[in-house]
């Protein structure tokens, strides 16, 4: 498994305004992973982020608005640029591990974004 | 668009009734994942399935995974209050192993 913590566990912001999420991990990962988890919604992959490259977005989500950084194998950023109130959601990251011939996803407990 | 239809989405029962939950798809997976996620926390993973007409057990859990791996169940057998959350199932894509499509969530409430 893997341990992985995120500041903040919760915050609100106003609108118009940004909010940077960390994502830190207890030993090196190639993935993370970040996914947004709108109200009573299931899971929605926003993008993937390899250390040493871009991040990899999803259909729906674009770098200006969900920036991401990946400076080392531990750690990762997302933030949520001009915030308006339909960003309102949990964001959780996550990583992978090799498990036989498939990996297997564990999950940060996540930040909760409110936008006023 | 490669869709896995959760069902049900909202379940009530009573302490020590049984339950299944189903996740269907039209895509093959090369493995499936069950997690149980409450409030304020993320998903915890209680499973994956790898192949085709997999059966794992965990406590009062049961986790079936297809023949064709494009379904799964999990059935909870005497429900506690502890069994409470919302269950999600997320597949594996053939072409991608590291990518998950979640479900839609099946929301639990076990009442004492």
């Amino acid at each position: 498994s893997a341990v992985i913590s995120q500041k903040p566990s919760r915050d609100i912001c106003q609108r118009g305004t940004s909010l940077t999420i960390q994502c830190q991990v207890d030993s090196q990962v190639t993935m993370m992973f970040w996914y947004r988890q709108q109200p009573g919604q299931s899971l929605t992959l926003i993008a993937t982020a390899n250390q040493g490259s871009e991040a990899t977005y999803e259909s729906g989500f674009v770098i200006d608005k969900f920036p991401i950084s990946r400076p080392n194998l531990t750690f990762s950023t997302l933030t949520v640029s001009n915030l308006s109130p339909e960003d309102s959601s949990i964001y959780l990251c996550s990583v992978d591990r090799p498990r036989g011939t498939t990996y297997e996803q564990y999950f940060g407990p996540g930040t909760r974004l409110t936008v006023t | 668009t490669q869709l896995l239809e959760q069902s049900p989405q909202f379940l009530s029962i009573q302490e020590g009734e049984n339950l299944t939950v189903y996740c269907n798809s039209s895509s093959v997976f090369s493995s499936l994942q069950w997690y149980r996620q409450e409030p304020g926390e993320g998903p915890v993973l209680l499973v994956t399935v790898v192949t085709g007409g997999e059966v794992k057990k965990l406590k009062r859990l049961t986790f079936q995974f297809g023949d064709a791996r494009k379904d799964s169940s999990l059935h909870i057998t005497a429900a506690q209050p502890g069994d409470t959350g919302l269950y999600l199932c997320a597949g594996a894509l053939m072409d991608s192993s590291y990518k998950l499509i979640f479900g839609s969530g099946t929301r639990l409430l076990v009442r004492p």
